[in-house]
């Protein structure tokens, strides 16, 4: 199965700053996904990337706030803008190959101060 | 609306006892169940999904269509189990995963 590497692992920052988090497959994928787990909760999608085009988003998610690129099949960048403590949570990308199966990144950590 | 329930936040068991988390979903199509695991410090990995019918690490889940359920079991539980377990489902064209809320399994040794 596809391999991701995410980053960056962690990052503290400023109320009212962005910030772009990356990841990269290792091979080509489908879908990919962006997701936000915030703390004590589950996973919930906040948008599938597209590549060439817009991303889909999920109710109560904006491009305004995530706007998300996807380049090519195997790269694709969330950005969290104007950022509040809210948006504290862990990010994760996700990728979906061929078969079905479903991969994850190791997530970014945002601490929003 | 598709919808995963994990009722169980937190499970606690001795070693060697048997593991069932339980994992309810509702969706009116034909789902794709998957169970994740979270060891500490590492990231997300699929443990199973319904369609392969395998048993990874000695777990297995069968899906009951009639009671739209996807249990994950152990006969006989190792402390390296210790984990934190998601129950998720693929739905629809877009093949969206949506996860229930997790539940922390602790083995007691």
């Amino acid at each position: 199965s596809a391999v991701i590497s995410q980053k960056p692992s962690r990052d503290i920052c400023q109320r009212g700053t962005s910030l772009t988090i990356q990841c990269q497959v290792d091979s080509q994928v489908t879908m990919m996904f962006w997701y936000r787990q915030q703390p004590g909760q589950s996973l919930t999608l906040i948008a599938t990337a597209n590549q060439g085009s817009e991303a889909t988003y999920e109710s109560g998610f904006v491009i305004d706030k995530f706007p998300i690129s996807r380049p090519n099949l195997t790269f694709s960048t969330l950005t969290v803008s104007n950022m509040s403590p809210e948006d504290s949570s862990i990010y994760l990308c996700s990728g979906m190959d061929r078969d079905g199966g479903y991969t994850f990144g190791s997530g970014t950590r945002l601490t929003v101060v | 609306a598709q919808r995963v329930t994990q009722p169980e936040k937190l499970l606690s068991v001795f070693k060697g006892a048997p593991v069932e988390l339980k994992c309810n979903y509702s969706y009116s199509g034909s789902p794709e169940l998957f169970w994740y695991v979270q060891y500490s410090r590492q990231r997300l990995q699929l443990l199973l999904r319904h369609i392969s019918r395998e048993s990874i690490k000695g777990f297995t889940a069968d899906l009951n269509k009639g009671e739209t359920s996807f249990h994950l079991k152990k006969p006989f539980a190792q402390e390296e189990d210790s984990a934190m377990y998601y129950c998720a489902l693929s739905y629809g064209g877009a093949q969206k995963l949506v996860f229930g809320q997790g539940t922390r399994l602790t083995i007691n040794p």
